[in-house]
């Protein structure tokens, strides 16, 4: 089965620094998605990107996040200045078309000490 | 935006034993997924299935749209279904998840 693959799988940073997250996504496809799942609770939804856009975001994607899509291939996450709240599993997500089947990466946890 | 209520919360099986978790939503959805999460945290994709049913060896899963529901039976379970099985209903473009069930199956 195709594979949405992500890096780094764990990083550890302090608050404040800035973190990027890069996902590779399947390679026909044009809808990808940022999740996140804090520890024990379930996956929330950050972001939808199509089309080299912001298509929709949710209350938690404020404004130190920001997603790009800087070659054509990886689909990056950036948080600019990271709190402990930001502690999570972060997901990347793609699929073909609306509607259809969303592939999810096998997650980056990052840990904000 | 819509709901997404799964039951049980937990549930404790003796390896061998079958089961079945269910997935309630409260509007029309054009697409729903059942993920397993694995202890080391990854979404495995188990079932897209917005409508109708599809079997996948001794896991398989029901959704009846009219009645916003879906199900996922589990037979035969084994030690390596332990794990938080969330279904998730696509509205308007992105996954809306629910709480998740945690299943643990004993030897």
């Amino acid at each position: 089965e195709p594979e949405v693959t992500q890096t780094p799988s764990h990083q550890v940073t302090q608050m404040g620094q800035e973190v990027i997250l890069r996902c590779v996504p399947i390679s026909n496809h044009l809808y990808f998605y940022w999740y996140r799942q804090i520890l024990g609770q379930k996956v929330e939804f950050l972001v939808s990107f199509y089309n080299n856009e912001i298509s929709e975001k949710s209350e938690i994607f404020d404004d130190q996040f920001s997603v790009e899509r800087p070659d054509g291939s990886n689909f990056t996450l950036k948080i600019r200045s990271t709190k402990l709240e930001d502690s999570a599993m972060y997901f990347c997500a793609t699929r073909t078309g609306s509607g259809n089947t969303i592939y999810f990466g096998e997650g980056s946890w990052l840990t904000v000490v | 935006g819509i709901q997404v209520e799964q039951s049980p919360p937990d549930l404790i099986l003796q390896e061998g034993a079958n089961s079945t978790l269910r997935c309630n939503f409260s509007d029309s959805v054009n697409n729903l997924q059942w993920f397993h999460q694995n202890p080391w945290g990854q979404l495995i994709n188990l079932f897209y299935i917005p409508s109708g049913t599809k079997q996948n060896g001794r896991l398989s899963a029901t959704t009846v749209a009219t009645e916003r529901y879906s199900l996922l039976y589990i037979s035969s379970s084994q030690t390596t279904d332990s794990g938080v099985y969330f279904c998730a209903v696509d509205s308007w473009g992105k996954l809306q998840f629910g709480a998740g069930t945690q299943v643990v199956v004993t030897p």
